[in-house]
């Protein structure tokens, strides 16, 4: 089966600097990659997601990459604040398939 | 509110007992899975139900099961708990089996076993 690992499994950041969390994944067979962010007790929530057959999208500060040929795909998120802080989930997954998470990121934002 | 209601959210039980976590999907969406997040830890996958049917099995134990039914909602079912069971479980629904967006999760259920 599908196999997602994250990296780093922590990172802190200044306000307004930016955060960059990389997942690799090993099933070349996956076509679909959401990220979820998690609040501390409260559900993972949708934040962005990509398509394999696209490399790159925005949505406002937040931005997700694919490589499919290396198997890695990353969120950025630029001039970070406070209310960034929270736990980032990669995942993948393919039509027909559940999807695979890997094992998050705490992201602390410092005022 | 994402439309995804789970109940009950806090469970306290004893080991050696049985729980049933209930899931009712968002209205449409007619694949459910279930999620075991352990303390600091990912989200592990356990089961999924599209339609009423099993669909795929992750690393649920041989104590767990589920089911989905004929109004969609489903059922998670822990016996012969232990203390290790404890974690959040989260309940997810998506329109259709397979399609290649985002699930919407519910808020859980917090599980304690003492």
């Amino acid at each position: 089966g599908e196999n997602v690992e994250q990296h780093p499994s922590t990172l802190s950041v200044q306000e307004g600097d930016s955060a960059v969390i990389k997942c690799t994944y090993s099933d070349s067979a996956s076509n679909y990659f959401p990220w979820y962010k998690q609040e501390l007790g409260k559900r993972p929530q949708l934040i962005i997601d990509i398509r394999s057959n696209v490399g790159e999208k925005k949505d406002q500060r937040i931005a997700v990459t694919l490589n499919k040929t290396a198997k890695h795909f990353s969120l950025h998120i630029t001039e970070t604040q406070p209310e960034d802080s929270a736990v980032y989930f990669c995942a993948a997954g393919s039509t027909g398939n559940q999807f695979y998470f890997g094992t998050g990121t705490s992201l602390t934002v410092i005022p | 509110d994402s439309g995804v209601t789970q109940t009950p959210k806090h469970l306290i039980t004893a080991t050696g007992q049985r729980v049933t976590l209930r899931c009712s999907p968002r209205s449409g969406d007619l694949s459910v899975y279930w999620y075991q997040q352990s303390l600091d830890q990912g989200l592990q996958f356990l089961i999924q139900y599209y339609n009423g049917e099993e669909r795929a099995k992750g690393n649920i134990l041989e104590r767990f099961s589920a089911q989905q039914f004929p109004d969609l909602h489903s059922e998670l079912n822990l016996s012969s708990l232990e203390l290790g069971d404890s974690a959040l479980y989260f309940c997810a629904s998506s329109l259709t089996w397979g399609r290649d967006y985002g699930y919407t999760f519910g808020s859980g259920t917090r599980l304690t076993v003492v």
